[in-house]
């Protein structure tokens, strides 16, 4: 049973560029959800997908978008980078009902 | 916005000791998660609790959920340096999608 890996690990990226975070799901899970973490802050949902269809959104504006691929791994993808972007990325996979897996995150510096 | 809310946001223990925290929440729920988060790296699973159980133990771990106030703890018995991390609740709101909403956090220190 593998667990979820993100990629890459640590990023750092110029304001107003785009930046492209990638997850695979564990084995079994088919929802994969992304949140953004803020430095002392608890984790805030971006979106959910299902079976490949966002399922779900949180506050957060368009230009925060995301796929998921037949085989469940995601990608979150983000336009126009601000500074108040810097933050902690994290993805996690479940199967509906149960906890969350979770991946080591992706630290984004923006500058 | 914050769905859960966890007390203490610090809690500083010597090794031995047990540590408590509680999680009040807002709205109606399936479920409620406690996680585990160290140096700011990717969250550890816990425990699950559904919203028709009242209480379950996992190792040295113990959760009760009472929904008639909102609100969970969690109890670590004899803590241990290891257990030094932040700890936050997440609950699976009743309704559409399965979201699962995170509160603030509690850093417990746990003193050798």
């Amino acid at each position: 049973e593998t667990g979820v890996t993100q990629s890459p690990t640590h990023l750092i990226k110029t304001r107003g560029q785009q930046v492209t975070l990638r997850c695979s799901s564990q084995s079994g899970h088919n929802t994969v959800s992304w949140y953004q973490q803020a430095l002392g802050q608890g984790p805030q949902f971006i979106f959910q997908y299902y079976r490949e269809e966002e399922n779900g959104r949180g506050n957060f504006p368009p230009r925060f978008s995301g796929l998921q691929f037949p085989n469940y791994s995601s990608e979150l993808n983000v336009n126009a980078l601000e500074l108040d972007d810097s933050a902690l990325y994290l993805c996690a996979s479940s199967y509906p009902g149960d906890g969350y897996t979770f991946g080591s995150g992706t630290r984004l510096t923006v500058v | 916005s914050q769905q859960g809310e966890e007390d203490p946001q610090a809690l500083s223990i010597q090794e031995g000791e047990n540590a408590t925290m509680n999680c009040s929440y807002k709205t109606s729920i399936n479920n409620l998660q406690w996680y585990r988060q160290n140096s700011g790296r990717g969250l550890v699973h816990l425990i699950l609790i559904r919203s028709n159980e009242r209480e379950k133990h996992s190792g040295r771990l113990r959760v009760t959920l009472d929904t008639s106030k909102k609100s969970s703890s969690l109890l670590i018995t004899a803590s241990r340096a290891a257990d030094t991390a932040s700890y936050f609740c997440a609950t699976d709101v009743t309704g559409g999608y399965q979201k699962v909403t995170f509160g603030t956090g509690t850093k417990l220190q746990v003193i050798p």
